[in-house]
Parts: structure tokens; C-alpha cells; sequence
């Protein structure tokens, strides 16, 4: 069974920072690594979309990596906004025909102007 | 275009009632997804469909929850005899249908169960 672990829970960092997230998970046999945006109150957003066989995948000032041997991914922000500001949630999959997610609990990221 | 939608955005029932909460996914998109959420938790999958049928629904809690999606395109995720635990977040998914697929998210739907 798929496990996704988050670390920190919690991030505040001033306005201009570039910062990193980080994400594991347990079973290696993944199709795709995700990872999402998550508003107070709103549903989730689709940040950028890791296939197994990719290694990164950036936009704008996000950019993701995967190293699915050792189990990891890492969200790096580079100059960081307020509008930054939510829960950032990693999710992946099972493989082996399992379409399902499995998410991790998010960290949640304040960024003081 | 249009994203995912669901309804009602909230839903306030009593103990041991019976609720549906409707998704209505992509247009085209094959694949639709149910997830639970719960406060402080990142979601949890319940149920998926590949078309009209559910090809996952490994994640389903107990037999008091029962999805459908009877013309492959809008889905109700149906509850009975609602209990207190059952308050969450419901949120819907759907993409295009293959494995490597982006999946799209709704607004969720907030049950609350007094």
C-alpha cells in the first residue's frame, strides 16, 4: 500500500525566498507523481504532473523533481510571493493499473511580506 | 473551458439520513475519481470510474456508500444512514482516462452530519 509522507508540516518564509518541500513515498512503482495547490476552503489545483520516466518537470517559478528509486520529490519555489501563501499537497499513485492517488497531509506554507 | 463542478457546495443533514452529492466531470474525460477529505488530512481515495463502471472502489469505507455514473459522464456519490463521521470534505476528479492523465479537481462538497 502506497505511502506519502510530507516534511515540513508547516513553512513561513519572507517574501523573496526560494524554499524547497519535500515528499516521500513507499512503493517506487509509480505512473506519475503530483503535485497540488490547496486554497482555505477550495478544492485542489493542479501544480505540475511528474511521469516515472521524467526526472523534473518545472513551471514558472515552480520546479519538481523525482528521484523514484529513493522514494522522492521535491517542490522548489523560487522567489517566493504572498500569494503563495496555501497547502501544498504531493499524491501519487500505485502503478500496477491503480489509477487511485494517495496524498500526503500537505505543508502549509505562509509567506510574510 | 468548463472545470469539474460540484453539488450542493454544502450539505448540512442529521444523524442517520441519507444524502447525494453530485459531480459533474470534463466533458470528455472517461476517468472520474472520488476522495474524502478530512480536516487536517490530505484526501483519500474512495471510488473510481472508467467509463460507466467502476473499475476501483477499494477505497469505499463500508457498504452504507455506493457511487454510480450510469451515462459515464455525471456521477452521485450516495451515503446512507449518515453518521457524525462522515463529516468531510467530498471532493471529485477527472481526467482523460489514461494512467500518465492529469487529474482535475472540483470546489468539493462540505458535509457536515449533526
Amino acid at each position: 500500500k502506497q505511502e506519502v509522507t510530507q516534511i515540513p508540516a508547516a513553512l513561513s518564509v519572507p517574501e523573496g525566498e526560494n524554499l524547497v518541500l519535500n515528499c516521500s513515498f513507499t512503493d517506487s512503482a509509480i505512473y506519475n507523481l503530483q503535485w497540488f495547490r490547496q486554497d482555505p476552503g477550495k478544492g485542489l489545483t493542479s501544480l505540475l504532473l511528474i511521469q516515472s520516466s521524467q526526472r523534473e518537470q518545472t513551471s514558472g517559478r515552480l520546479n519538481a523533481s523525482l528521484d523514484k528509486s529513493s522514494g522522492r520529490s521535491t517542490l522548489y519555489i523560487a522567489a517566493s510571493q504572498p500569494g503563495d501563501s496555501a497547502t501544498y499537497l504531493c499524491a501519487a499513485d500505485s502503478g500496477a493499473g491503480s489509477y487511485q492517488l494517495t496524498f500526503g497531509k500537505g505543508t502549509k506554507l505562509s509567506v510574510i511580506p | 473551458g468548463a472545470g469539474v463542478s460540484q453539488t450542493p457546495s454544502n450539505k448540512v443533514t442529521e444523524k442517520g439520513k441519507y444524502v447525494e452529492l453530485r459531480c459533474d466531470p470534463i466533458s470528455g474525460h472517461t476517468a472520474l475519481y472520488w476522495y474524502r477529505q478530512s480536516l487536517g488530512q490530505g484526501p483519500e481515495f474512495l471510488i473510481y470510474f472508467q467509463g460507466t463502471g467502476a473499475a476501483d472502489d477499494s477505497g469505499l469505507p463500508n457498504d452504507r456508500f455506493f457511487a454510480v455514473r450510469p451515462e459515464g459522464s455525471v456521477s452521485t456519490l450516495k451515503i446512507q444512514r449518515t453518521e457524525r463521521g462522515d463529516s468531510a470534505v467530498y471532493l471529485c476528479a477527472s481526467s482523460p482516462g489514461q494512467p500518465t492523465d492529469t487529474q482535475y479537481f472540483g470546489p468539493g462538497t462540505r458535509l457536515t452530519v449533526l
